[in-house]
């Protein structure tokens, strides 16, 4: 299995640029996740989905984030404008509920490092 | 609140213990575990422990759990430098519907010779 997949790994962008990251789940997840890592905040999460439907987005951080989920093997975590402070690691996340072992684990992709000058 | 908490240093020399603590904050969450994040990657899982268990071994690992207190505490034994790493705690409690990680800041742990 290649794990969970984002792209791009880093992003460098000016303020007010739109910025786009990628996500492919685990082939048969029916949960993602999506978290932001910064020093000062720790790993916060900002929606999650079940079944390509957002659940609970209330650690989005404003109306500037914008999470999809078209099918169940892509997502997209939009930033726009993107402003310095969105600076950070993106991470994606995926999980079967219910699955064999029934553990809750969420498997991470390895990150987008955003910044944003 | 929602606080996991973990002390953010630890410090060992090669082949000693290392022992990594944790306060979670929800008796009722089923699951706990161990992610460790090495330098410019995700988080890896390393292992995990159901509530019902007070004890998890494997290989160097040993995860020792205290529900009374809400403790959670990771030994790793004959610490190597690829232990080297940030170790975070995570629960999942029932008031995210068991959706909702729950992670601690991190304890970077340093492994020198």
């Amino acid at each position: 299995d290649a794990g969970v997949i984002q792209s791009p790994r880093h992003e460098v962008t000016e303020m007010g640029q739109e910025v786009t990251l990628r996500c492919k789940p685990i082939s048969g997840h029916d949960y993602l996740f999506w978290y932001r890592q910064t020093m000062m905040r720790g790993l916060e999460l900002l929606i999650y989905f079940n079944n390509n439907v957002p659940i609970d987005d209330s650690g989005m951080p404003e109306d500037r984030f914008s999470a999809k989920m078209p099918n169940a093997s892509f997502s997209t975590l939009k930033i726009q404008p993107s402003e310095p402070r969105d600076s950070a690691v993106y991470f994606c996340a995926s999980t079967l509920r219910g699955g064999q072992g029934f553990t809750d684990t969420q498997y991470f992709g390895p990150g987008t490092r955003l910044t944003v000058l | 609140g929602e606080d996991v908490e973990q002390s953010l240093f630890l410090s060992v020399r090669e082949g000693d213990s290392s022992v990594i603590n944790c306060t979670y904050t929800d008796s009722s969450s089923t699951y706990l575990y161990w992610y460790k994040q090495e330098p410019g990657a995700g988080l890896q899982l390393l292992t995990y422990i159901f509530s019902n268990m007070d004890m998890k071994q494997d290989q160097r690992l040993t995860v020792l759990l205290n529900k009374k207190d809400k403790h959670l505490s990771l030994r790793i034994a004959d610490t190597q430098t690829g232990d080297s790493a940030i170790y975070f705690c995570a629960e999942i409690p029932p008031s995210g519907g068991y959706n909702k990680l729950i992670f601690g800041a991190g304890t970077r742990l340093a492994v020198h010779p």
